[in-house]
């Protein structure tokens, strides 16, 4: 059974950086048949797909445009989690953020159980 | 990106009801469209993918069908668990884009 434990502070100053890690437990992350996102949602954007990092005998990463420039998603192999970085953050970063697994494109089947940030001072 | 439209956004219903969502997408997609059921406070739960594979553990009363650009998924019995949030999201190519949701509340 996979299991997806979020962590990171609820809470963030603006033009600060966002930090969130994904811990799993009952997969890899350098499995060659996952891929891991993260995945925000808010009122005023619905769910938004943020990026992902995969393992296909090398690492990939694919960010969405809307925060590429600002998103970094590492694995740490060594703690088998990976990690969201999302830098000067404004209030409308402010969401429910989420990680995810789907394999071979077949949808998100394994989420973590989601952390509230606000951005604010 | 590839944009997702969900048709209703709202859809009043009874227990025993028979609910149609439809989900179309901007481009073609092939059959790489899932469905999720969300409840309050919870993260989403993958119920279709590949646009009308059951995931495991969920009821077969549900179900969906569609490819290329127009999906529906269909509960043919609507049952009280049911009353939920269902996102449809395409996983064709990245960004992974989500539907805006259709809220199936109690009529």
């Amino acid at each position: 059974q996979v299991q997806l434990q979020q962590s990171g502070p609820g809470l963030v100053k603006p033009s600060q950086t966002l930090s969130l890690t994904c811990a799993i437990s009952g997969d890899s992350v350098s499995s060659n048949n996952a891929v891991w996102n993260w995945i925000r949602q808010s009122p005023s954007r619905g769910l938004e797909w943020l990026g992902r990092t995969y393992y296909r005998s090398q690492w990939y990463n694919d960010y969405a445009v809307s925060v590429k420039g600002r998103i970094t998603i590492n694995p740490d192999t060594s703690k088998n989690q990976f990690s969201l970085q999302l830098n000067s953050v404004t209030p409308e970063d402010t969401a429910v953020y989420y990680c995810a697994r789907d394999v071979d494109s077949l949808g998100q089947d394994y989420w973590g159980q989601g952390t509230p940030v606000t951005v604010s001072s | 990106d590839i944009r997702m439209t969900q048709s209703p956004s709202s859809l009043p219903a009874s227990v025993g009801d028979r609910v149609t969502i439809t989900c179309r997408a901007s481009q073609s997609i092939t059959y790489y469209l899932n469905w999720y059921q969300q409840k309050p406070g919870r993260a989403p739960k993958l119920l279709i993918y590949s646009a009308s594979s059951l995931q495991g553990g969920v009821p077969s009363r549900f179900s969906g069908t569609g490819s290329g650009t127009d999906f529906t998924l269909t509960i043919s019995s609507l049952q009280p668990e049911d009353f939920a949030t269902y996102y449809c999201q395409q996983s064709y190519s990245a960004p992974k884009t989500f539907g805006q949701g259709t809220k199936v509340e109690i009529k």
